[in-house]
């Protein structure tokens, strides 16, 4: 079957300091690899997406995500978190399968930081 | 470039009301996506827009259709409404059924 797991619901982190959002998924088709941040009340916006090439991706705002094939996971990671990256955090993974693309969404990560 | 808009920005309905939520692409868009968030869920797919036909579906039930007009923006309309339909309606455009979607800020759907 094919799923996306985000293990952490809520990730509270002082400001300054690293943090690490986990995403793996399931799946026995090829994949294409997303996160999405969403402000409160507001819509999605794309973060960074793994397509091909090389496994490590960055952001404009210092977030990279790395794909793992063999543990199947797409970690967000950024090593110093500020105030205003205080949001929920989606991962979304396009499962290539007869020809159509489903995008599955994990349940979300709320990531506090704390001044 | 106006993004993605969609409306109306709230609604109230009330169980077995029907209702019909709004889209517009980014500009040079031709494809429209449709999504259900829950409260504390992430987002699930409802189905894809393409050239005005459904190209893919989730598994939602035949309540939810849809509709793409020549110019590429979207309604969504859901018959029979239940309490269960409490979302947030999320649409997204994208390039030729692409991979890189751009949000809408949503519609907050509420039955009662």
């Amino acid at each position: 079957a094919q799923s996306v797991t985000q293990l952490d619901s809520q990730v509270p982190v002082f400001e300054e300091a690293p943090v690490e959002l986990r995403c793996n998924y399931s799946s026995s088709v090829s994949v294409y690899l997303f996160w999405y941040v969403q402000y409160p009340n507001q819509g999605l916006q794309l973060l960074l997406k793994y397509l091909s090439g090389s496994t490590l991706v960055e952001s404009i705002n210092g977030f990279e995500a790395e794909f793992n094939k063999s543990q199947t996971s797409f970690h967000l990671r950024k090593p110093s978190v500020h105030i205003s990256d205080t949001a929920e955090y989606f991962c979304a993974v396009i499962f290539h399968s007869g020809g159509y693309q489903k995008v599955t969404f994990g349940i979300g990560t709320k990531l506090q930081v704390i001044p | 470039d106006a993004g993605v808009t969609q409306s109306p920005t709230h609604l109230i309905k009330t169980r077995g009301q029907q209702v019909t939520l709004r889209c517009s692409p980014k500009s040079g868009h031709d494809t429209v996506s449709w999504y259900q968030q829950a409260l504390g869920q992430g987002p699930q797919f409802i189905f894809q827009y393409y050239e005005e036909e459904e190209r893919q579906r989730g598994n939602f039930p035949d309540r939810f259709s849809g509709h793409q007009f020549p110019n590429y923006s979207s309604e969504l309309n859901v018959n029979a409404l239940l309490l269960g339909d409490s979302a947030l309606y999320l649409c997204a455009s994208s390039w030729d059924r692409g991979n890189e979607q751009f949000f809408g800020p949503g519609t907050r759907l509420t039955v009662l």
